[in-house]
């Protein structure tokens, strides 16, 4: 069964501490990695999309990387206006190419 | 452009009643998707539409669920009988195609609405 983990599950952060959230995924064939960051009573809001393992996607103060088992989404120097959930999905090859699977989300909190 | 709309935004209902959601797409996107997210829970595919061909419903919990689309514009979402666990917020989401060659990655972009929160008493 496809799978996806995210870690950690919440993570807080003073303004301008650097770090990584990670993206697991466990699936028959990748087609390709989504990141998406949801505000509190929105919808999901599109980041990136990465396709094959070493590819990485830059923007703002956020870069999405991809190897064959995980993703990272490294945010440089955040800001409070980072605050968020941060969700990874995956699409997988093969007849059901258009679903996304979705882990649970990384709760992301930049403190002034 | 206008984004994918959602309606209502919100809404409470007592166990056993019928619901309905409706998505308003992006003007022009042949695909549209379904999903739930409950607390907690990251979010469920329910069912997709391309077009004119058959729907996808593998993902639906429940013959208590159904959702139409009329050729590539709105589409409504029904929950019969709904009951407690059925609480959760709705999410459509609409993309241009469904599958497109890597070097159209713009293509294979979902576009979500706002969602519908859902409780049921």
């Amino acid at each position: 069964e496809d799978q996806v983990t995210q870690s950690p599950e919440a993570l807080r952060l003073q303004e301008g501490e650097s770090s990584s959230l990670n993206c697991s995924y466990t699936v028959s064939g990748l087609r390709g990695l989504f990141w998406y960051r949801q505000d509190p009573g929105k919808g999901p809001e599109f980041l990136f999309t990465l396709y094959s393992a070493g590819e990485e996607k830059e923007k703002e103060r956020l870069k999405a990387t991809l190897t064959k088992k995980e993703s990272f989404l490294h945010i440089t120097a955040p800001k409070p206006e980072d605050s968020a959930t941060y969700l990874c999905a995956v699409q997988i090859s093969g007849g059901s190419n258009y679903k996304l699977t979705f882990g649970k989300g990384t709760l992301l909190t930049v403190n002034p | 452009g206008a984004g994918v709309s959602q309606s209502p935004s919100n809404k409470v209902t007592e166990k056993g009643k019928d619901v309905e959601l409706r998505c308003d797409p992006i003007s022009g996107h042949t695909a549209l998707y379904w999903y739930r997210q409950r607390l907690g829970q990251g979010l469920e595919f329910l069912i997709y539409f391309q077009g004119n061909s058959a729907p996808d419903k593998s993902g639906l919990p429940s013959d208590r669920f159904s959702a139409e689309r009329t050729g590539e514009s709105v589409s409504t979402l029904t929950i019969q009988r709904t009951q407690q666990e059925d609480s959760a917020v709705y999410l459509c989401a609409s993309s241009p195609r469904a599958v497109l060659p890597r070097l159209s990655s713009s293509y294979n972009e979902q576009f979500f609405g706002p969602g519908t929160r859902l409780t049921v008493l």
